[in-house]
């Protein structure tokens, strides 16, 4: 039972463009979101994260939304870029602490030069 | 500043052996997470140590076992190791806030032949 669903295994988009990845929760008590990037042969690096209490964080080129009544999350790069290529996780906390992460299955992001 | 590191990064063992993966965490964080990836998917939750103490178990049977020592370092131990057990070992360490995330090294892939 997934708890945490990326329903799009890759994402292709050109360089400069808006890249949009997407998260979908099942569990209403999950109250903390992260967006991990993913490189191979590397760790899982921490991008963003978002609160339950917000529904937007901004960090740079990287904003994240939050849709609590949607159960949706999203993660939106501006502008992509080719280094942005990578597999990326949507990643959740539940219950007030952060023991455990919950992962999405991960989207390829491709960035065409 | 160094971040999470992983020993040893490759891992060959038959069926029915055991083994074992360290951990070093980032100075200052006394929390250490353990995490099983296999190709497709993402990592999946196995423990969480916090002060030397278990703080979370995912659903891995008892041939899973980890420590945590009075430096914070931490080791997973898998025995009888079977087919299945090929995976991308990760762990990760955090500060104990519910708005702090975890921190990956690269991981130990582990191969069962």
């Amino acid at each position: 039972d997934q708890q945490v669903k990326q329903n799009s295994p890759s994402l292709s988009v050109q360089e400069g463009r808006i890249s949009i990845l997407n998260c979908d929760y099942t569990n209403s008590m999950f109250d903390y979101f992260l967006w991990y990037k993913k490189y191979p042969a590397e760790g899982p690096t921490f991008l963003i994260s978002i609160s339950s209490i917000k529904d937007k964080n901004e960090d740079g080129r990287f904003t994240v939304f939050l849709n609590k009544s949607a159960k949706h999350l999203s993660l939106h790069i501006v502008p992509s870029q080719p280094g942005d290529s990578a597999v990326y996780f949507c990643a959740v906390y539940s219950g007030g602490s952060n023991y455990k992460l919950t992962f999405g299955k991960g989207t390829l992001l491709t960035v065409n030069p | 500043d160094a971040g999470v590191t992983q020993s040893p990064t490759h891992l060959i063992k038959t069926r029915g052996q055991h083994v074992t993966l360290r951990c070093s965490p980032i100075s200052g964080h006394k929390s250490v997470s353990w995490y099983q990836q296999v190709l497709g998917q993402g990592p999946q939750f196995i423990f969480q140590y916090y002060e030397k103490e278990e703080r979370g178990r995912g659903n891995f049977p008892d041939r899973f076992s980890a420590r945590q020592f009075p430096n914070y370092s931490s080791e997973l131990n898998v025995n009888a190791l079977l087919l299945g057990d090929s995976a991308l070992y990760l762990c990760a360490s955090s500060l104990p806030r519910s708005d702090q995330p975890q921190h990956f090294g690269d991981g130990t892939r582990l191969s069962i032949l």
